[in-house]
């Protein structure tokens, strides 16, 4: 069965270092996320792409964050300057279409871990 | 803003028992409601998907319902087993938007 794939799956980094979290979202998805979960809290959104461009965001993700497909398969979330409150569960997902019957399939994750 | 809760947060059951998780949400013009497992430090998969016009999904053992007008669903989860044990989230799109938002989860133990 297809799935979104991840890397790295745990990821260190020093404070104010910059961090590029890595998805391969399912191949013939059209609308890509990410989400991240603080842990023992929600699952929250941070933000929606398609057609190469941010449709929907969250006020989670502000300057700091970006997002990029820099190739036909690969979609990026670059952290530009960590902060200790970044330390989370990255998500990636992926989805064919925004229909009220098209699921979303997420990956395994990437653990942030920023000291 | 869409508020989803879980309860509860907790339960452990007992090997083939059948058993019920509950999700309840604040704005009832939702869009679709899908529900999820998550093993611990793991991602989330995808179990059933609700579109907001229908009122159950089935799937094996599973079987969701939606009750739009009361801002409800639940997960039945039929003759439970040890493997089903794992944290079992609901989010829910809004009716705007392409964003989910999630509840906290029940965590299920099943003790064989």
């Amino acid at each position: 069965e297809p799935e979104v794939t991840q890397t790295p799956s745990h990821q260190v980094t020093q404070m104010g270092q910059e961090v590029i979290l890595r998805c391969v979202p399912i191949s013939n998805h059209l609308y890509f996320y990410w989400y991240r979960q603080i842990l023992g809290q929600k699952v929250e959104f941070l933000v929606s792409f398609y057609n190469n461009e941010i449709s929907e965001k969250s006020e989670i993700f502000d300057d700091q964050f970006s997002v990029e497909r820099p190739d036909g398969s690969n979609f990026t979330l670059k952290i530009r300057s960590t902060k200790l409150e970044d330390s989370a569960m990255y998500f990636c997902a992926s989805s064919r279409g925004t229909g009220s019957g098209n699921t979303i399939y997420f990956g395994e994750g990437s653990w942030l871990t920023v000291v | 803003k869409q508020e989803v809760t879980q309860i509860p947060a907790a339960l452990s059951v007992p090997e083939g028992e059948n058993l019920v998780l509950n999700c309840s949400f604040t704005d009832s013009a939702i869009y679709n409601l899908q529900w999820f497992r998550q093993d611990p430090g793991k991602g989330l998969t995808s179990l059933l998907l609700i579109q907001s016009s229908q009122r159950e999904q089935t799937s094996g053992r599973l079987n969701a319902s939606l009750d739009k007008s009361s801002g409800r669903s639940t997960l039945y989860i039929a003759a439970s087993q040890p493997g089903d044990s794992a944290t079992y989230l609901c989010a829910v799109r809004a009716g705007t938007g392409n964003q989910f938002y999630f509840g906290t989860g029940t965590s299920l133990t099943v003790i064989p």
